[in-house]
């Protein structure tokens, strides 16, 4: 019931255009959805969460919409940049204490120029 | 602006052997995880640690890992005998409070490789 499958796995998109990344779990006890940027060699960092109780979160290029009834939730990039190319991880967590986060499979972004 | 270290960046070491790979939390977060990513594979979550004790584990935290906060500063993740699949990189993060939105920051890792 922890499982989060991403999608997709991996994503092309031209500069400028907009990348959009999903994210499906199964865990109804979730009820925090942050999306982690990752660039090689370093460790996850956080891009922008969102809360149960909303329904989009928009910071910048970058937006959030979840959809509590289907367990999904999505990341949107607009005008993507060269700069964000870099592997995306949905990473929800519930609140039980502990808080740890179960990490998506990923998503490699490659923004061509 | 505060940060997670991880020392060392890279370890090589030989199966069998013992391990100990250092986190430095950022200084007023009060819960500590450690999670494991193989190579080309999502990140897993191996422990959590509050108030000197382990909050939570995963299957993969098994007898081989143990956790300390020797120093109040420090925070270590030991592998008592290292195996082949152990080879990862290590990632240590730190949250301030218990609250359910509260953000976790991660180190840069330590690449771990056993031969």
């Amino acid at each position: 019931q922890q499982q989060v499958k991403q999608s997709p796995q991996s994503l092309i998109v031209q500069k400028g255009g907009i990348s959009i990344i999903n994210c499906a779990y199964e865990n109804t006890a979730f009820d925090y959805f942050p999306w982690y940027q990752q660039f090689p060699g370093k460790g996850p960092a956080l891009l922008i969460a969102i809360r149960p109780d909303v329904s989009e979160k928009k910071e910048g290029r970058f937006t959030i919409s979840f959809n509590k009834s289907a367990k999904q939730f999505s990341l949107h990039i607009m005008d993507s940049q060269p700069g964000d190319s870099a592997t995306y991880f949905c990473a929800p967590s519930a609140w039980t204490g502990a808080n740890n986060l179960f990490f998506g499979t990923g998503t490699r972004l490659t923004v061509i120029p | 602006e505060p940060e997670v270290t991880q020392t060392p960046s890279h370890q090589v070491t030989q199966m069998g052997q013992e391990v100990i790979l250092r986190c430095v939390p950022i200084s007023n977060h009060l819960y500590f995880y450690w999670y494991r990513q193989i190579l080309g594979q999502k990140v897993e979550f191996l422990v959590s640690f509050y108030n000197n004790e382990i909050s939570e584990k995963s299957e993969i935290f098994d007898d081989q890992f143990s956790v300390e906060r020797p120093d109040g500063s420090n925070f270590t993740l030991k592998i008592r005998s290292t195996k082949l699949e152990d080879s990862a990189m290590y990632f240590c993060a730190s949250r301030n409070t218990g609250g359910p939105w509260e953000t976790q920051y991660f180190g840069p890792g330590t690449r771990l490789l056993v031969l």
